[in-house]
């Protein structure tokens, strides 16, 4: 299975600022997804990264707001942008080579605003 | 036994029983199920999945039923022990789409 790392791991932040969250894979994969986990619930998925057009943002979720990047298969990033308080969250990515088919998660992004 | 957190369901076993972690999913074309289990400050980490055209799978002290008539999902632990303590969360996918939809997740304390 694809090994996914994440980085930072964590991050303290002003509000206001922005931060890139990246995100590598060791090999290529068809899909690439970035969640957002609030402590002690499930995930939900902001956005599909595609490789070459713009990300597929899921209903809540804007492109100002949270920039996506996917420039190969193997690699993309996510901004938080003009972050607040209500962003504090832990941010994961994962990969899948398609659909119908397991997706692997990095161990995540821990972020915290001020 | 089971309770209600402030958060997720918990669910308590002495350590050497077996574990029965439920999950009911929401869309009957869901086709492709998986069980993660995730530690914390870890990332979900993949145990086992699971298609439709099948009612049972088992893999090394794992065990996942599927129940498609009444649309419920579980994930049978044997033997539990302290390192499976973690949440665990099941994730249902539509083949042909890229989409997971998570459960709310069931944390998994082992007793010693």
């Amino acid at each position: 299975s694809a090994v996914i790392s994440q980085k930072p791991s964590r991050d303290i932040c002003q509000r206001g600022t922005s931060l890139t969250i990246q995100c590598q894979v060791d090999s290529q994969v068809t899909m690439m997804f970035w969640y957002r986990q609030q402590p002690g619930q499930s995930l939900t998925l902001i956005a599909t990264a595609n490789q070459g057009s713009e990300a597929t943002y899921e209903s809540g979720f804007v492109i100002d707001k949270f920039p996506i990047s996917r420039p190969n298969l193997t690699f993309s990033t996510l901004t938080v942008s003009n972050m607040s308080p209500e962003d504090s969250s832990i941010y994961l990515c994962s990969a899948a080579t398609g659909g119908g088919q397991p997706q692997h998660f990095g161990d995540g992004t821990r972020l915290s605003i001020l | 036994g089971e309770s209600v957190g402030l958060h997720l369901p918990t669910l308590s076993v002495q350590e050497g029983d077996n574990s029965i972690i439920n999950c009911a999913y929401s869309n009957s074309a869901s086709d492709y199920f998986i069980w993660y289990k995730q530690e914390s400050g870890k990332g979900p980490q993949f145990i086992i999945d699971i298609r439709s055209n099948m009612d049972k799978r088992q893999g090394q002290r794992v065990t996942v039923l599927l129940n498609k008539t009444v649309k419920h999902l579980s994930l049978q632990i044997a033997a539990t022990q302290p390192g499976d303590s973690a949440v665990y969360f099941c994730a249902e996918n539509t083949s042909g789409t890229y989409k997971y939809i998570f459960g709310t997740g069931t944390r998994l304390k082992v007793l010693a």
